[in-house]
């Protein structure tokens, strides 16, 4: 069992709303990603970070910010979310070297 | 350009039955071919991770396959079993940056029946 989290695991708010995707883990990995996937589709890199203070935008254009106070903590924060934003958002780290990525349970946004 | 391409797209089996996924790279430099499972409306969770150098990873039930040369790798599920029933992504990470890009198949949705 992978010890990274995310929550929530279901938000539906209304456009326009300020919101943060939670994401943690206790693992002491370096890197995190965030990942975007809509239904019956691949993931898609948005957000990574190699370690604390390390942000970089991923391959797709995504209108979210990410921050890395925190080793552990890697929140996704969306400003003024669109309906163009549902989807769900996947959560992941990685230790040191090309090792394994451990997945969190994912949030399923919804923007009304 | 680096892809990862699986095939079928979608399988429907029923239960106990064998079964094969597909999965054709181009990504390079290589460095390894993971294979997840993916429930819906979950994370994906890993089954094999293969280098270079790896032909053959079993996990149970499931067993997968490299071929480096040709860059195809294969998923066998041997006698299904009803929770097997989720999408199976091939993902293949390279050495040519830091961050060991991971790149992501589209998945083959996999539906066991009884």
């Amino acid at each position: 069992e992978a010890d990274i989290y995310q929550t929530p695991r279901y938000l539906v708010i209304g456009t326009g709303k300020k919101i943060t995707l939670e994401c943690s883990q206790t693992m002491g990995h370096d890197k995190m990603y965030w990942y975007q996937q809509d239904p019956g589709m691949e993931l898609h890199l948005i957000h990574y970070s190699y370690g604390v203070n390390s942000t970089e935008k991923g391959d797709l254009s995504s209108e979210s910010t990410v921050s890395r106070i925190r080793t552990e903590h890697f929140p996704l924060t969306l400003e003024s979310a669109r309906p163009s934003h549902t989807s769900q958002y996947l959560c992941a780290s990685s230790g040191a070297g090309n090792t394994e990525a451990f997945f969190g349970q994912g949030t399923r946004l919804t923007v009304v | 350009k680096n892809q990862v391409e699986q095939s079928p797209q979608s399988l429907i089996i029923l239960e106990g039955k064998n079964c094969t996924l597909q999965c054709n790279y181009t990504v390079s430099p290589f460095s390894n071919l993971r294979w997840y499972k993916q429930d819906t409306g979950r994370g994906p969770v890993s089954l094999t991770i293969m280098t270079f150098s790896e032909n053959t990873k079993s996990n149970g039930r499931y067993t997968a396959t490299l071929d480096a040369d040709t860059k195809q790798s294969s998923l066998h599920i041997t006698a299904s079993q009803l929770s097997d029933s989720a999408s199976y992504i091939c993902v293949v990470s390279d050495r040519g940056s830091t961050l060991g890009r991971l790149y992501f198949g589209r998945g083959t949705q996999l539906t066991v029946w009884p």
